[in-house]
C-alpha cells in the first residue's frame, strides 16, 4: 500500500496568497485528519472527517481555513489568504474507523508564507 | 483539553530505562502514544483503551489507570533507534469518537 499521499511537500507562498494542501488517504479508511505542527503550538488537530462528513472542526483556527472532503480518497485544506504565522507543517492521516483507532500519517507539507 | 506529558524532555544512555507519563483532567476512553523521529511523520505505537489494560511493542510497554486519568510509557533496555518525540494522544470519554487531542510531546535522547 502506498500510505497516505501528501502534495505537494514543501509550499512557499507570499502573504495573502491562496495556498491548497492536497492529501489522498490510505484505500479502505473512512477517517481523515487534518493536523499542523509548530515548535510553539505542537501538534494541533484542525479537522476530522468521518466518511467524507467534517466531525470535528473546533481545531481550524479561522475563517481564513477550510477543508474538504468531496470523495473517500480525496481531501484539500485551503488557507485564503495565508499569513506568515500560518507557516508550519501540516500533516494529513488516516485512520480505519475514527479517532480511536491507529493513525497513519502522510509524510507531511511543510508550508512557509513570506 | 490538552493532556499534561512528564517529562519535558530525557536523556538516556543505551540500555537505560525510561518512563514518559501523560495525564488529563478529563476522563479518557483511550490513549494514544506515538513516536516522531525528527524530519518525519509521526508513527504509532499503541492504543489503550478503557480498562486498564495494559499493552506491549518490542521492549516499549504502556499502561493505562482510568481512574487517574493517566498513562505511563515505559521504554526498557533502549536503543539509539528509541530516540524521537512520544506524544500522548486522548480521546475523551464523555465525547466519544470527538475531542482526540495530542499532547505537547517528551524528547527523548538515547546517547551511545
Amino acid at each position: 500500500d502506498a500510505g497516505v499521499i501528501q502534495s505537494p511537500r514543501h509550499e512557499v507562498t507570499e502573504m495573502g496568497q491562496e495556498v491548497t494542501l492536497r492529501c489522498k488517504p490510505i484505500s479502505g479508511h473512512n477517517s481523515l485528519f487534518w493536523y499542523r505542527q509548530t515548535m510553539m503550538r505542537g501538534l494541533e488537530l484542525l479537522i476530522y472527517f468521518n466518511n467524507n462528513v467534517p466531525i470535528d472542526d473546533s481545531g481550524m483556527p479561522e475563517d481564513r481555513f477550510s477543508a474538504k472532503m468531496p470523495n473517500a480518497s480525496f481531501s484539500t485544506l485551503k488557507i485564503q489568504p495565508s499569513e506568515p504565522r500560518d507557516s508550519a507543517v501540516y500533516f494529513c492521516a488516516s485512520s480505519l474507523g475514527g479517532a480511536g483507532y491507529e493513525q497513519y500519517f502522510g509524510p507531511g507539507t511543510r508550508l512557509t508564507v513570506t | 483539553q490538552q493532556p499534561v506529558q512528564s517529562p519535558q524532555a530525557v536523556i538516556l544512555r543505551e540500555g537505560e530505562d525510561a518512563v514518559i507519563n501523560c495525564s488529563s483532567s478529563k476522563a479518557l476512553y483511550s490513549v494514544h502514544w506515538y513516536r516522531q523521529k525528527h524530519g518525519e511523520a509521526p508513527v504509532f505505537l499503541m492504543i489503550l483503551l478503557k480498562g486498564g489494560e495494559q499493552k506491549g511493542h518490542e521492549k516499549i510497554s504502556a499502561s493505562f489507570n482510568e481512574k487517574k486519568q493517566q498513562s505511563s510509557l515505559y521504554l526498557t533496555a533502549s536503543q539509539l533507534s528509541y530516540s524521537g518525540t512520544y506524544f500522548c494522544g486522548t480521546e475523551s470519554a464523555d465525547n466519544y469518537g470527538q475531542n482526540f487531542v495530542f499532547g505537547p510531546g517528551t524528547r527523548l535522547s538515547v546517547l551511545p
